[in-house]
């Protein structure tokens, strides 16, 4: 039973362009949350996603960030447009329901944005 | 002020010694958890926690609810704990709220 997948691993985008991020949760998993690691600080929630539908995007900045999570494929986290700022490590977590607190995380997007 | 307050932000220790590391949050929470992040950064649930005490092997994690208060025990430390503790507060979507972590390093 594979844990929760991410890739890729290690992004590397220049000013403008745009970052693709995936998380495939694990197998029976349908919520997905995504968060943030900003270089030296720390984990900060993002989005919370159950399957085609956005439950909590509070923790997600209004402009260039979007998220999804299809009936089928991978959770998907959009940034348009990248700064330096986006620079970060990008964790997805999943848990099979709402019931269920546990998160097992996946291991993390390294985005650069040169 | 942060929702969650962890002490100490960083931990030398002996290998071998009692570690005790505190997390304190202000808001309700469905559950608190203890995270740990390795070096390769890499995130691990170590405990999920909504009342009282749960141990496993050499770690002991302890909640008061009363007192929106939680504690780590490593007991018998050893070089391969070092790593950046975690502490997480669950709200009513299970969104973690994190504290700033404790990095712990434990000498031989």
């Amino acid at each position: 039973n594979a844990g929760v997948m991410q890739n890729p691993r290690h992004l590397v985008r220049r000013r403008g362009q745009e970052a693709r991020l995936r998380c495939s949760p694990m197998k029976g998993h349908s919520h997905v949350y995504w968060y943030r690691q900003l270089p030296e600080e720390g984990l900060k929630f993002m989005v919370y996603l159950q399957k085609e539908n956005i439950i909590d995007e509070s923790g997600m900045p209004k402009e260039r960030f979007s998220a999804e999570f299809p009936k089928e494929g991978p959770s998907i986290l959009r940034i348009q447009q990248v700064v330096r700022g986006d620079s970060a490590a990008y964790f997805c977590a999943s848990s099979p329901n709402r019931d269920s607190p546990q998160q097992f995380f996946g291991p993390g997007t390294r985005l650069t944005v040169l | 002020k942060n929702e969650v307050e962890q002490s100490p932000q960083n931990l030398t220790a002996q290998e071998g010694e009692f570690i005790t590391i505190n997390c304190s949050y202000s808001v309700g929470i469905s559950a608190l958890h203890w995270l740990q992040q390795h070096p390769g950064g890499g995130i691990v649930s170590l405990f999920m926690l909504s009342s009282g005490k749960k141990k496993h092997g050499r770690l002991i994690a302890t909640i008061n609810i009363q007192e929106k208060h939680s504690s780590l025990h490593i007991t018998a430390s050893h070089p391969r704990d070092s790593a950046v503790y975690i502490c997480a507060v669950g709200g009513d979507n299970n969104d973690m709220r994190f504290g700033a972590g404790t990095r712990l390093t434990v000498k031989p």
